[in-house]
């Protein structure tokens, strides 16, 4: 059973614009909520992440949401640039360090 | 680099053959994972080793093998595998009571045929 569902599976923005990925989870155990960016040929990389006791975080011009009641939480990248080109995940993870990943976001930022 | 080196990068085998796949940090973390990435599929987990002691096995075909003799080192002993075997394996590594987060490696790409 998928724990943490994530959409869209891809989205192409041009750059300077805004990618929005969406994720969603039922257990609610969770209490860790990062997201990862994959380059082809690399692994994944912390991006940033988020604790439920805060509605937003900010990095720079990557943005996490997250709504607790509605068990929802999302990535915003804001003046999308082609070096953002890359597959994103999100993950959930609770006290026993074991995270696990939505499918992934391949997001192309055309020039 | 993350920290984290997996070797080989690449590696083709029959599914009669035996390989094992390495990985190696120094960052100073006490968890390591095994982690299978299939395209368009989520990342699943497979082993989890906690102070060197397997705490996971996400009922992972015993054709998979893990191995962990200290807190820097983890392989996946692979044998009698199956075409659909063929994935990413990632391996990751973090340090308990933090909010570091997981670093991966890069991963070893599998192909079985």
């Amino acid at each position: 059973q998928q724990q943490v569902k994530q959409s869209p599976q891809s989205l192409i923005v041009q750059k300077g614009g805004i990618s929005i990925i969406n994720c969603a989870y039922e257990n609610t155990a969770f209490d860790y909520f990062p997201w990862y960016q994959q380059f082809p040929g690399k692994g994944p990389a912390l991006l940033i992440a988020i604790r439920p006791d805060v509605s937003e975080k900010k990095e720079g011009r990557f943005t996490i949401s997250f709504n607790k009641s509605a068990k929802q939480f999302s990535l915003h990248i804001m003046d999308s640039q082609p070096g953002d080109s890359a597959t994103y995940f999100c993950a959930a993870g609770s006290n026993d360090y074991k995270l696990s990943f939505g499918a992934g976001t391949t997001v192309t930022v055309r020039a | 680099e993350t920290g984290v080196t997996q070797t080989p990068r690449h590696l083709v085998m029959g599914m009669t053959n035996k390989k094992s796949l390495k990985c190696e940090q120094h960052l100073g973390h006490n968890a390591m994972y095994w982690y299978k990435q299939s395209a368009k599929k989520p990342l699943e987990l497979m082993f989890v080793y906690n102070f060197k002691e397997q705490t996971e096995n996400n009922s992972v075909p015993s054709r998979f093998s893990p191995e962990c003799p200290n807190s820097s080192h983890l392989f996946l002993h692979l044998h009698t595998l199956q075409p659909e075997d063929s994935a990413l394996y990632l391996c990751a590594s973090t340090l308990l009571g933090t909010e570091k987060g997981y670093t991966f490696g890069s991963g070893t790409r599998l192909t079985v045929v």
